[in-house]
């Protein structure tokens, strides 16, 4: 079965730690695609990255970075030297496999910047 | 530009209202759809819409109807609702179907029904 796993259901960090955020993945395909959203208490979702199955390399955006490990079935996202501005909930979704039009979201992760 | 665009922000409506809540993209994407997000949970897909045809219904009860007038433009209408409809409905729209394209959102409307 198709699933997401945010075991980190709420996280708070001091501004200016590194923390990472963990998504587990399980999928029967071998074609799929991994994404991150940021949800801040706006409501809007904010696309940050989307990643398919062939493409291991991680990467480096600003502050964001992401490890993609087929591995281990992670696509785990880290923001170095966290701001006020991070605080969100965060969402890792999963391609539906053979519903080109869904994606399987995660629970969300809730993380807390404090000043 | 990746802008969806949602009105109203807010709606507070009574259970014998109607209301439509609307959804606009100008980025010439051709899929459209709506979700439902209750409070400290992930988005719930309820209607997909694929070159302004309905695709996908997710069992979802007929008081919500769904229209799609034109590529641009996705409503959502709202009848005779209940109490636990009351929730954040997200819109988002994606490029044609080509494999598992990246959905946009918009800012979402909040409603609470009475």
């Amino acid at each position: 079965a198709q699933k997401v796993t945010q075991a980190q259901t709420e996280i708070s960090v001091v501004e200016k730690e590194d923390v990472t955020l963990d998504c587990v993945y399980e999928t029967r395909d071998t074609t799929y695609y991994l994404f991150w959203y940021k949800q801040p208490p706006s409501g809007e979702l904010v696309f940050l990255i989307r990643r398919n199955s062939f493409d291991e390399q991680n990467e480096i955006s600003g502050r964001y970075s992401w490890n993609f490990q087929k591995s281990t079935s992670s696509f785990n996202f880290t923001i170095t030297a966290s701001q006020v501005v991070d605080s969100a909930v965060y969402f890792c979704a999963l391609s539906d496999p053979g519903r080109d039009d869904k994606i399987i979201f995660g629970k969300g992760t809730r993380l807390h910047i404090l000043p | 530009d990746t802008e969806v665009t949602q009105t109203p922000k807010h709606l507070v409506m009574g259970m014998t209202n109607k209301k439509s809540l609307k959804c606009e993209q100008h980025m010439g994407h051709r899929a459209m759809y709506w979700y439902k997000q209750k409070a400290k949970k992930p988005p719930e897909l309820m209607f997909v819409y694929s070159y302004e045809k309905l695709s996908i219904n997710e069992s979802v009860p007929s008081r919500f109807s769904p229209e799609c007038p034109n590529s641009s433009l996705l409503n959502l209408h709202l009848h005779a609702l209940q109490p636990e409809d009351s929730a954040l409905y997200l819109c988002a729209s994606s490029h044609p179907l080509t494999g598992q394209e990246t959905q946009y959102f918009g800012p979402g409307t909040r409603l609470l029904v009475l």
